[in-house]
């Protein structure tokens, strides 16, 4: 156990839907990483958010977006759902903001029919 | 953009060594490079990190070149619990944008 809570495991929804992934840091964490892992991607990065400020941005479509709360956790919209976005989506913390040792969720796998 | 390439698999027999190889260029300077080992439908966990130099801990090794534009992961004496895909992860060194490998299916045998 990583310590990294997110929620839902499992999400299934149409085409053109909007959803929200929610994740827990490890306690004393202040760093969350979003994550996409596809078949025919990969892992992606999607954005890192270190103690309430967008700190990186990587692959993250205009149709996603993310925030971190004043508690930490942080959660990622997505909206105008496409079969392609179908995937699984990881969250993880580290205690800093560079790219160190990373604690990964179980993840929240989406499938858009 | 940073780029990395990884083999895609490889196999091994238990007992064995393992050295798994990531080449990337254009890193950022001033981070780490680090791996990480997933099972299927787990998250990654991570191995190691290292700067430069050899690094080492409890499960495996770190190796990289003064130059910065490989790393290799060494494993010593794998198991069958070992069958796993593992990445290496770096930052990119213009823009900070986090990079993953493209994953090496390492298959230990028996």
């Amino acid at each position: 156990d990583s310590g990294v809570t997110q929620t839902p495991k499992h999400l299934i929804t149409a085409t053109g839907q909007r959803v929200t992934l929610r994740c827990s840091p490890r306690s004393g964490d202040l760093s969350v990483y979003w994550y996409q892992q596809s078949l025919d991607q990969g892992l992606q990065f999607l954005i890192q958010y270190y103690n309430g400020e967008e700190r990186a941005k990587g692959n993250i479509l205009e149709r996603f977006s993310a925030q971190q709360f004043p508690d930490l956790h942080s959660e990622l919209n997505l909206s105008s759902l496409e079969l392609g976005d179908s995937a699984l989506y990881f969250c993880a913390s580290s205690e800093r903001f560079e790219a160190y040792e990373q604690y990964f969720g179980p993840g929240t796998r989406l499938t858009v029919t | 953009l940073a780029k990395t390439t990884q083999p895609i698999s490889m196999d091994s027999y238990e007992g064995q060594e393992v050295n798994i190889t990531c080449s990337h260029n254009n890193i950022a300077t001033n981070d780490y490079i680090t791996w990480y080992q997933q099972f299927p439908s787990q998250g990654p966990r991570f191995i190691i990190q290292g700067y430069k130099t050899k690094v080492t801990n409890e499960v495996a090794s770190l190796f990289i070149p003064a130059d910065r534009k490989s790393s290799t992961l060494s494993l010593p004496r794998v198991s069958l619990s070992d069958t796993a895909v593992y990445y290496c992860l770096v930052g990119d060194g213009n823009t900070g944008k986090l990079i993953f490998g493209q994953g090496t299916t390492l298959q230990v045998k028996p």
